[in-house]
């Protein structure tokens, strides 16, 4: 069974150009979970999903910041317009009710 | 509210001596726990769990927890450190308030292991 699968794995863009994330989770899975990582905050949940629904959007930094979870297999997050902050690497995650949670390989984002 | 507490954000061990990785965590409810590793430049990777039943759980790579309800706490221990359990690890205890699968994250421990 495939994993979480996210794209791009590296992404390097200008600041003010959009980027959208993308994200399909394990099959099965009903939860889906955004997160963030960089050296300075450490890990934060961004968004997360429970049957295709927004549930707590509370971490996402700012308005510039949006996701969407269109079906059960796919979810975007975009930044726009990106700024050097955004700098991070961004996961994905999956899981079924309060089971596991299985993270993607990350997308390395590298705004200048 | 559920949080999670990892002591020592760095812990340096040498190559056959104990890993001891301590987390505590606070839940109004039985918590299920988790520990995941993080290698460089990789997603994080559930180490082991904790749900219910036997408090002793063993993972992947050597690893155990203990659940200890009186303590509040789920340490991560592995008898003999190797070279390739450099890494950053992770505790983690479930969202009591909902059914999502929603984790609170410790800040996390990174792992130094010397030759």
């Amino acid at each position: 069974d495939a994993g979480v699968i996210q794209s791009p794995r590296h992404e390097v863009t200008e600041m003010g150009q959009e980027v959208t994330l993308r994200c399909k989770p394990i099959s099965g899975h009903n939860s889906l979970f955004w997160y963030r990582q960089t050296m300075m905050r450490g890990l934060e949940l961004l968004i997360y999903f429970n049957n295709n629904v927004p549930i707590d959007d509370s971490g996402m930094p700012e308005d510039r910041f949006s996701a969407k979870m269109p079906n059960a297999s796919f979810s975007t997050l975009k930044i726009q317009p990106s700024e050097p902050r955004d700098s991070a690497v961004y996961f994905c995650a999956s899981s079924r009710g309060q089971e596991t949670q299985y993270f993607g390989p990350g997308t390395r984002l590298l705004v200048l | 509210a559920q949080s999670v507490t990892q002591l020592g954000s760095h812990v340096s061990v040498s190559e056959g001596a104990l890993v001891l990785l301590r987390c505590n965590y606070s839940s109004s409810v039985p918590p299920y726990l988790f520990w995941y590793v993080q290698y460089p430049n990789q997603g994080l990777q559930l180490l082991l769990k904790y749900t219910t039943g036997a408090t002793l759980v063993k993972g992947i790579n050597g690893f155990e927890a203990e659940f200890k309800k009186s303590e509040t706490s789920f340490h991560l221990t592995k008898p003999s450190a190797h070279m390739s359990d450099a890494a950053e690890y992770f505790c983690a205890v479930s969202e009591d308030s909902s059914n999502t699968g929603k984790l609170i994250f410790g800040q996390g421990t990174t792992l130094q292991v010397k030759p």
